[in-house]
């Protein structure tokens, strides 16, 4: 089945510095990729998504990267704020018919940003 | 607020018993999915209800069961309770034929 290995676990970055956290997925067959934070005991909230038919995709502050050859996507955060402060997670998906879309979930990025 | 509720959310019991987990999808979604989050085995799929059928399992084990309503909640039944069942239960829908999926608040499960 998928795997997803995601990269750092734990990441500190000084406000109004960026933010990369990067995951690798196993299955060339995956082709929807969202990014999820998460905070302390709150459920997981979708922030961005990219699909294997579009390379890098921006919604204001955050970005994410597609290489499907290389299997890797990446999260791109800018000029981070305090609030930005929560666990991410990466995750991937395929079609598996019969409107099956499962998610196969990283470890997780806990990342702190110090105001 | 995602729209998918989750009931309850705290939910403290022992080893051996029987608990349900109660889930309402999104207005119009078909999907339900069940994923358990702990320390150490981060998000996992557990299983997947579409319009009352199961389309998917992943990482459920035996002692788990869930099934989906006509109005389309759903409920995950944990039984024989375990110390290591102690963990975040979350819930998401999705609509039909989408991937992105919309996540409930979760029910916080405490085995002791």
């Amino acid at each position: 089945g998928e795997n997803v290995e995601q990269h750092p676990s734990t990441l500190s970055v000084q406000e109004g510095d960026s933010a990369v956290i990067k995951c690798t997925y196993s299955d060339s067959a995956s082709n929807y990729f969202p990014w999820y934070k998460q905070e302390l005991g709150k459920r997981p909230q979708l922030i961005i998504d990219i699909r294997s038919n579009v390379g890098e995709k921006k919604d204001q502050r955050i970005a994410v990267t597609l290489n499907k050859t290389a299997k890797h996507f990446s999260l791109h955060i800018t000029e981070t704020q305090p609030e930005d402060s929560a666990v991410y997670f990466c995750a991937a998906s395929k079609s598996g018919g019969g409107s099956n879309y499962k998610l196969t979930f990283g470890k997780g990025t806990l990342l702190t940003v110090n105001p | 607020d995602s729209g998918v509720t989750q009931t309850p959310k705290h939910l403290i019991t022992a080893t051996g018993q029987r608990v349900t987990l109660r889930c309402s999808p999104r207005s119009g979604d078909l999907s339900v999915y069940w994923y358990q989050q702990s320390l150490d085995q981060g998000l996992q799929f557990l299983i997947q209800y579409y319009n009352g059928e199961e389309r998917a399992k992943g990482n459920i084990l035996e002692r788990f069961s869930a099934q989906q309503f006509p109005d389309l909640h759903s409920e995950l039944n944990l039984s024989s309770l375990e110390l290591g069942d102690s963990a975040l239960y979350f819930c998401a829908s999705s609509g039909k034929n989408t991937d992105t999926q919309y996540f409930g608040p979760g029910t916080r499960l405490t085995v002791l």
